[in-house]
C-alpha cells in the first residue's frame, strides 16, 4: 500500500496549458508539501500545508496554486505553463520529523 | 540567507571503502539535521537523523555526526557496496515547526566493484 501517491507520473503539455498533479498520503500526517526538483537535481520547496492551512509559501509565481480539500490530500495547480516549469514535483509528508515522498511526476512542457 | 553546502557533486569510492559525505551549512541554527538517499527515478528516501544535542548517530553501516561549531555534518557509509549508489541528501532543520524543510544540493555516490 503506497504511503504517498502522486498521479500523474509523467505529464507532457504545450505552453500555455493548465495541468494539475495530485497527491494523497494514507499515513494520517498532518503536514503536506510540493517540492520541485529541476534538472539541475536540486530539490526545492514550493509550499506547506498543516491540516488543510497553508504555512509555507516559497516565491513560487501565483500560476502555481496548491488546493488542500482534506489532510490527506494535497492538490497542485499550474497556470499558463511556461518552458521552466519542466521539472520533476515531488509531494511529501510528515508528522513530527522525516518527510516521506512520493515517487515524483515529471512534468515536461514543450 | 541560508546556505547549504555538500561536499562535492559526485564522489567514486572503491567497494568495501569508507564513504565520507560532507554537509556544510551557514545562516542557519538547525535543531537538527536528517540525510536522505534518492535513486534515480525515485523519491528521497529517509535515512537518519541526528540532533544537535547528539554528536553522532549509528545505523547499521551508516554513521552520522554533527558538530553545531563547525556547522557540519558528516554522513559515513562502512563497508560500501555498489547498491549504495545514490544521491545522498542532507536536510538541516529548525527547531519551529513552520520553517523551511530546506535540502542540500546532495552528492552523487559511486561505489564501484
Amino acid at each position: 500500500d503506497t504511503a504517498v501517491s502522486q498521479t500523474p507520473k509523467y505529464l507532457v503539455t504545450q505552453m500555455g496549458n493548465d495541468k494539475s498533479i495530485k497527491c494523497e498520503q494514507n499515513l494520517g500526517h498532518d503536514t503536506m508539501y510540493w517540492y520541485k526538483q529541476d534538472s539541475k537535481k536540486f530539490l526545492k520547496i514550493m509550499f506547506s500545508y498543516n491540516n488543510k492551512e497553508l504555512i509555507i509559501n516559497e516565491t513560487v509565481p501565483n500560476r502555481f496554486s496548491p488546493k488542500s480539500p482534506d489532510k490527506a490530500h494535497l492538490n497542485l495547480h499550474i497556470n499558463s505553463l511556461e518552458l521552466g516549469d519542466s521539472a520533476v514535483y515531488f509531494c511529501a509528508s510528515s508528522q513530527s520529523g522525516e518527510l516521506f515522498f512520493g515517487e515524483g511526476s515529471r512534468l515536461t512542457v514543450l | 540567507s541560508q546556505k547549504i553546502e555538500q561536499n562535492s557533486e559526485a564522489l567514486n569510492i572503491q567497494e568495501g571503502k569508507t564513504a565520507t559525505l560532507t554537509c556544510n551549512y551557514t545562516n542557519y541554527s538547525p535543531a537538527y539535521l536528517q540525510w536522505y538517499r534518492q535513486d534515480p527515478g525515485r523519491g528521497p528516501v529517509f535515512l537518519l537523523l541526528i540532533r544537535e544535542n547528539e554528536k553522532e548517530k549509528r545505523k547499521e553501516r551508516l554513521k552520522v555526526t554533527f558538530d553545531t561549531t563547525l556547522k557540519q555534518s558528516l554522513f559515513h557509509i562502512t563497508a560500501s557496496q555498489p547498491a549504495d549508489s545514490a544521491t545522498y541528501l542532507c536536510a538541516p532543520r529548525g527547531a519551529n515547526y513552520g520553517q523551511n524543510f530546506v535540502f542540500g544540493p546532495g552528492t552523487r555516490l559511486s561505489v564501484l566493484p
